[in-house]
């Protein structure tokens, strides 16, 4: 069965700075999906960027990027750049292609100091 | 706003009740996915339905069941509520069905059982 762990609870970091969000995740499959999703005090879920496992580059949407270590099955998160706005759980979650079974970590809270 | 809704958006029952949650996805969207999220077990997957037909089940209970209509709006069904099923249900949607879409999340239906 397909795992998603996500090691850090909670963490904190100052606005303007870099943060890391570590995922990793288990399967013996080859082909998958990942994504990280944002959850801020309203609760309203949002994609933040998703990686195809097939793609060797990373994912990079603006202040986003993920370190996609397959090998290793990592699937880590980088916010450049944090603003207030940022303040939020992040999710990470799996997807084995061609199934519909979407599987989420636990989360991370996330909280960005002024 | 994702542009999914969900009504209602608080509910309080007791135990052993019925109670039917209601989404209704974006405009042009085919496919419905419904998450619990609880403070214990994180985002979990229940079911997705597309274009009217169930095509992936996860940690659904037999006491829970889901339908989508010929308008595409969805309802989950929980029935002999149980203290535990006191959770946060989400209702996405997708354009599509295929796992990497991008799914769209509604504001959530904060469930309280008594």
């Amino acid at each position: 069965a397909q795992t998603v762990t996500q090691s850090q609870p909670e963490m904190s970091v100052q606005e303007a700075e870099t943060v890391t969000l570590s995922c990793t995740y288990d399967t013996s499959e080859n082909n998958y999906y990942l994504f990280w999703y944002k959850q801020p005090p309203s609760r309203q879920m949002i994609l933040v960027i998703r990686q195809e496992a097939y793609k060797q580059q990373n994912a990079t949407e603006n202040r986003f990027s993920v370190n996609f270590q397959k090998a290793a099955k990592s699937f880590s998160l980088k916010i450049s750049d944090s603003q207030l706005g940022d303040t939020a759980m992040y999710f990470c979650a799996f997807i084995l292609s061609g199934t519909y079974k979407y599987i989420f970590g636990t989360g991370t809270r996330l909280k960005v100091l002024a | 706003d994702s542009g999914v809704t969900q009504t209602p958006k608080h509910l309080i029952t007791a135990t052993g009740q019925r109670v039917t949650l209601r989404c209704s996805p974006r405009s042009g969207d085919l496919s419905v996915y419904w998450y619990q999220q609880s403070l214990d077990q994180g985002l979990q997957f229940l079911i997705q339905y597309y274009n009217g037909e169930e095509r992936a089940k996860g940690n659904i209970l037999e006491r829970f069941s889901a339908q989508q209509f010929p308008d595409l709006h969805s309802e989950l069904n929980l029935s002999s509520l149980e203290l535990g099923d006191s959770a946060l249900y989400f209702c996405a949607s997708s354009v599509a069905g295929a796992p990497y879409n991008e799914q769209f999340f509604g504001p959530g239906t904060r469930l309280t059982v008594l």
